[in-house]
């Protein structure tokens, strides 16, 4: 079983609509991550929080915006997406910052924009 | 930019046989990581890699980390069904980030 918790499993919204998906970790790790995945493609990164501070942002739309409330929780709260956002999207968390170390993966959200 | 090249893109063998799989890079990395992913599921770690040619098992998988810090392949070994899926390869060096590979899909003829 994975420790990287993630809710809702499924989520279906509208161009329109604002929703926020959730990542929880009790491992103690001091970095967590945001990918989005398509169907049959390797994970692509969007965020990293390291010690609770954004220390990347791969150029994600302003329409994602990621949020660190403690070192446990990780957020991404969604607003005005597009059909094409539509993905599974993936938490991860690492014990060492994102220079390195072993990343463990939720089970990930799919997401839908109607 | 970094980029990892994995092979082949796609398996088809027969339960029993044994599969391999590897990556190339044309730059250095630091760390070796070997994932599988289900359909709908997040990746699992399946082994970690840290130190040029370091051989690691786990069960019947074993994984390489190359000599030259360029290359790493990953060997199943007896396949059985519940092997079917994506295995990812991802290296990590000091740009702070990890690269994927483009996955292998193995599907697994009872």
């Amino acid at each position: 079983d994975t420790e990287v918790t993630q809710t809702p499993k499924h989520l279906v919204m509208g161009m329109t609509n604002k929703k926020s998906l959730k990542c929880e970790q009790h491992m103690g790790h001091r970095a967590m991550y945001w990918y989005k995945q398509k169907a049959k493609k390797p994970p692509e990164l969007m965020f990293v929080y390291s010690y609770e501070k954004l220390s990347i942002n791969e150029s994600v739309p302003s329409r994602f915006s990621p949020e660190c409330p403690n070192s446990s929780l990780l957020n991404l709260h969604l607003h005005a997406l597009q059909p094409e956002d539509s993905a599974l999207y993936l938490c991860a968390s690492s014990q060492r910052g994102p220079d390195g170390g072993e990343l463990f993966f939720g089970e990930g959200s799919r997401l839908t924009v109607l | 930019g970094q980029q990892l090249n994995q092979s082949p893109q796609s398996m088809f063998i027969q339960e029993g046989e044994d599969v391999s799989m590897n990556c190339t890079s044309s730059s250095i990395f630091n760390t070796w990581l070997w994932y599988k992913q289900d359909p709908g599921e997040g990746p699992v770690l399946l082994i970690a890699l840290y130190k040029a040619g370091e051989l690691t098992s786990n069960g019947r998988l074993t994984a390489q980390f190359g000599i030259t810090r360029k290359d790493s392949f990953l060997n199943i070994s007896a396949s059985i069904p519940s092997d079917v899926g994506i295995y990812f390869c991802a290296g990590s060096s000091n740009t702070g980030k990890l690269i994927f590979g483009q996955g292998t899909t193995l599907q697994v003829k009872p």
